[in-house]
């Protein structure tokens, strides 16, 4: 079945810097990917759509000039926590689908990036 | 190996009757338990979740019923609409370790009219 990696797995920086977690697919082109943040005991809260070669589209209430998203090609999208602060610790977990393949509906998800803040 | 098995990759059922969708962990340490609804080309959205201190989680026309023995939690739509027709997944959290979330593969739910 379909792959779907992120790297790193886990990841510790100190406040102010900037951190930039990858999202692949690894045996199928990912026309959308999507991205989403989880907190302590909630369900997933999506941050924003990612399709290749164009901007990508935020949900309300996430700042994207500080969690900028690029999917610069059918297999790679990323995203970099900019001027991290200690809230911004969470986990991110990352989607993919084929839009152009035959089944839509499926999804597959990342195992997920686990950021600390310091 | 997965952690999270939702064994029925499609379910067809008629406007109005019960829905009934299943899914089997194998991961004791999973104390959370999710369910999300995806429509096509889009991303999953929360539908309704349960602590694994009930058994039970109820929310409009959605139950969630969790069986820790068997572990095995199942969600029910009663009466099924035709917006129900979606992707539903299956998901689960160890909260009290690493609240990682493991999805299921999905199941295909199709409403008949």
């Amino acid at each position: 079945g379909a792959v779907v990696s992120q790297h790193p797995s886990r990841v510790i920086c100190k406040s102010g810097t900037s951190v930039k977690i990858e999202c692949r697919s690894l045996d199928f082109q990912a026309t959308t990917m999507f991205w989403y943040r989880q907190f302590p005991k909630q369900s997933l809260m999506l941050m924003a759509t990612s399709n290749e070669g164009s901007k990508a589209t935020y949900e309300q209430g996430v700042e994207k000039d500080k969690f900028l998203i690029n999917h610069a090609s059918l297999t790679l999208s990323t995203l970099t926590v900019t001027s991290a602060h200690p809230e911004d610790s969470s986990f991110y977990i990352c989607s993919a689908i084929d839009l152009a393949g035959v089944d839509t509906d499926t999804q597959y998800f990342g195992p997920g990036t686990r950021l600390t803040v310091l | 190996d997965q952690q999270v098995k939702q064994n029925s990759p499609s379910l067809s059922v008629q406007e109005g009757r019960i829905s009934i969708l299943n899914c089997d962990y194998t991961n004791s340490m999973f104390d959370y338990f999710l369910w999300y609804k995806k429509y096509p080309a889009e991303g999953p959205t929360f539908l309704i979740s349960i602590s694994s201190i009930k058994d039970k989680n109820e929310d409009g026309r959605f139950t969630v019923f969790l069986n820790k023995s068997a572990k095995h939690l199942s969600l029910h739509i009663v009466p099924s609409q035709p917006g129900d027709s979606a992707v539903y997944f299956c998901a689960a959290s160890a909260l009290n370790r690493d609240d990682k979330i493991i999805f299921g593969k999905g199941t295909r739910l199709h409403i008949l009219p």
